[in-house]
């Protein structure tokens, strides 16, 4: 079993700030880092998929980074706003498993 | 709408009944996966399906059996479960199992062993 670890477990903040957490995953037996959005009572969305060291990715004003060296991705959300309340899930892929961490839940106070 | 239904939404049952978790897509996709979600912990993968064959089988009980007649249908059959079953489970599809394509989530079933 693959341990991914993400921090910090849950977050508030206020609209219009920036934020950032983190995923933490074995830099062995890597192939790929998978990011997804969970709101509540829907179904996880997938954000960004990179495989490459130094690779970046961004939609709109969230963006992710990967370091597989020594094994963390950051997600970044640049002006929070209400609506990126979410549970953020991260999952390492190992090529033929994916092992998700526990999320991060993001809570955007108005 | 991600593409991806489960039915049903919400099932309650005793441990001695039997019952069907049923997921479908309609995004062309050739692998299918089972998922477990149970409270505090992470994601858990329990089968794979590429091309309507099982890739993996994540140690998961004999209680729970699944079914893939095609690339856009899954099943999960439930058996004589036991309270600890008492979870979300989650389908999900993608492009054949390569680990760099994203994976599509239906909304998944909660299910209560009672």
């Amino acid at each position: 079993i693959l341990n991914v670890e993400q921090s910090p477990q849950s977050l508030h903040v206020q609209e219009g700030d920036s934020t950032n957490f983190t995923c933490s995953f074995p830099s062995s037996n890597f192939y790929a880092l998978h990011w997804y959005r969970w709101e509540t009572a829907k179904s996880p969305e997938a954000l960004f998929v990179m495989t490459l060291n130094g690779d970046e990715k961004k939609k709109g004003r969230i963006s992710a980074t990967l370091n597989t060296k020594e094994g963390y991705s950051y997600l970044y959300i640049k002006g929070s706003q209400p609506e990126d309340s979410a549970t953020y899930l991260c999952a390492s892929n190992t090529g033929n498993q994916f092992y998700f961490g526990t999320g991060t839940s993001l809570t955007v106070i108005p | 709408e991600t593409g991806v239904t489960q039915t049903p939404r919400h099932l309650v049952m005793g441990m001695t009944n039997k019952k069907s978790l049923k997921c479908e897509q309609h995004l062309g996709h050739n692998a299918m996966y089972w998922y477990k979600q149970s409270a505090k912990k992470p994601l858990e993968l329990m089968f794979v399906y590429n091309f309507k064959e099982q890739t993996e089988n994540n140690s998961v009980p004999s209680r729970f059996s699944p079914e893939c007649p095609n690339s856009s249908h899954l099943f999960l059959h439930l058996h004589t479960l036991q309270p600890e079953d008492s979870a979300l489970y989650l389908c999900a599809s993608s492009q054949p199992n390569l680990g760099d394509q994203p994976q599509h989530f239906g909304d998944g079933t909660r299910l209560s062993i009672l």
